[in-house]
């Protein structure tokens, strides 16, 4: 089956605790990104990677960080997590070549940091 | 600035009725591609309908169709016979190559279908 595997789907973490966030994606597909949703907000970009070793920074990036060692991953990390990162993340992956491809979304990650 | 206006946050239907949900967006691209994607409780995003700019056809996929008016920039939803199961946020979004190719949301509409 097609799809994007996140785990965990819920975390709870202290301030401060290095944290990593996976994503997979089974579809060969060459552009990943992060979405953070908040309440009233909707979804906001936190990173994107076109393809392997290139990521590029969406509307939010401060306070994360990302990697595309190969085609089929892409983690968030959070190196020093604050209450204000608290939210719901999504991993989501597409084709490129045209705009035309929306986004296959992971089941998100619904962090709490306390 | 590169944005997406829902203005409707709560929107009611009745079972079996035709709702209409709002998007407005503003871009200075000429080829871009828009989206309604549905967020029901267990939270995952679902793809409903896309909408090429350059077609002048309304996209439409069984009860969900779009009414997309590219000089007004404007591209609604509306569901036809509304069932309990579209109750969820729905959510506007365009895309562009120049940006990035990042999917641009609206800060979503609540749909609440009542019996």
């Amino acid at each position: 089956e097609a799809q994007v595997t996140q785990n965990p789907r819920y975390l709870i973490t202290v301030t401060g605790k290095k944290l990593t966030v996976t994503c997979s994606q089974n579809m060969n597909h060459e552009y990943m990104s992060w979405y953070r949703q908040d309440p009233g907000l909707g979804l906001r970009q936190i990173y994107y990677s076109m393809n392997v070793e290139v990521t590029d920074k969406g509307d939010v990036p401060e306070g994360y960080k990302v990697s595309r060692k190969e085609k089929r991953n892409f983690p968030l990390i959070l190196e020093s997590p604050s209450p204000n990162q608290t939210s719901l993340y999504f991993c989501a992956s597409s084709l490129l070549g045209t705009a035309n491809y929306g986004y296959t979304f992971g089941s998100g990650t619904r962090l709490t940091v306390v | 600035a590169q944005t997406v206006t829902q203005s409707q946050p709560e929107m009611s239907v009745q079972e079996a009725e035709t709702v209409t949900l709002s998007c407005t967006y503003d871009t200075s691209e000429s080829d871009y591609y828009l989206f309604w994607y549905k967020q029901p409780p267990s939270r995952q995003m679902i793809l409903v309908i896309r909408q090429e700019a350059y077609k002048q056809q309304n996209a439409t996929e069984n009860r969900f169709s779009v009414n997309f008016q590219k000089a007004a920039k404007s591209f609604s939803l509306k569901i036809s016979d509304s069932q309990l199961g579209d109750a969820a946020m729905y959510f506007c979004a365009y895309r562009t190559a120049p940006s990035g190719y990042a999917l641009n949301f609206g800060k979503g509409t609540s749909l609440l279908v009542t019996p």
